[in-house]
């Protein structure tokens, strides 16, 4: 069964700090999506990616995914607090029927 | 666009009662899922479908059920509702093909 990972699941940065988050998944996926949710609202798709070495940036946001690795980052370049939210990373598997898997999600607190 | 529409938002039963959650998708997606949210807990999946008529479970079914009558619509129910069964309940759908699951605004269900 298909188990993603990630970590931290807490994180306070100080603003204009930099970060990463990590995600792994246990088994073989060319389909990983990064999505944000603020407290109380649904999730807001932030990237798809969707091969080895895809990198995707939108602003201080920049992910990117080793399949050989099975593994994503996240990650933040000079934080500000709007930024401050839950990200969950999610995947499907390339084998069966292919349901979504999120992770645990990183609670991200920026500090001024 | 509508995209993904969940019905109601909120919803407090007493344990016993019945209820059944409304998901609609007008995206022509194939893929819908239903997930639960609970604090530090993440996503958790609880059914899901990969196309009209079919249903699978997720990973935590127990005490639910769901139907897929229509591509369009994914119903969600609850058959005698449990305290454990108090969330915030996501429904989501999935055209793949390179793209994103969207999200419905969520219900948060509460049963006393």
């Amino acid at each position: 069964e298909l188990k993603v990972e990630q970590n931290p699941l807490f994180l306070s940065m100080q603003e204009g700090k930099n970060y990463t988050i990590y995600c792994n998944y246990s088994t073989t996926s060319d389909r990983l999506y990064w999505y944000r949710q603020d407290p109380g609202k649904s999730l807001e798709s932030l990237f798809v990616l969707l091969s080895n070495g895809a990198v995707k940036q939108e602003g201080r946001l920049m992910a990117s995914l080793d399949t050989k690795a099975r593994l994503s980052t996240l990650h933040i370049t000079a934080a500000v607090h709007d930024l401050s939210a839950t990200y969950f990373c999610a995947v499907t598997s390339n084998f069966g029927n292919e349901k979504l898997t999120f992770g645990t999600g990183t609670r991200l607190t920026i500090i001024p | 666009n509508a995209g993904v529409t969940q019905t109601p938002k909120f919803r407090v039963l007493k344990t016993g009662q019945s209820m059944t959650l409304l998901c609609a998708q007008d995206m022509n997606h194939e893929y819908m899922y239903w997930y639960r949210q609970d604090p530090g807990m993440g996503l958790r999946l609880i059914h899901y479908s990969v196309g009209e008529g079919t249903t699978a479970k997720g990973e935590v079914p127990d005490g639910y059920n769901v139907s897929r009558l229509k591509k369009q619509n994914f119903l969600l129910g609850l058959e005698s509702a449990a305290p454990s069964q108090t969330s915030v309940y996501f429904c989501a759908s999935d055209g793949r093909r390179g793209s994103e699951a969207f999200f419905g605004q969520g219900t948060r269900l509460t049963v006393v």
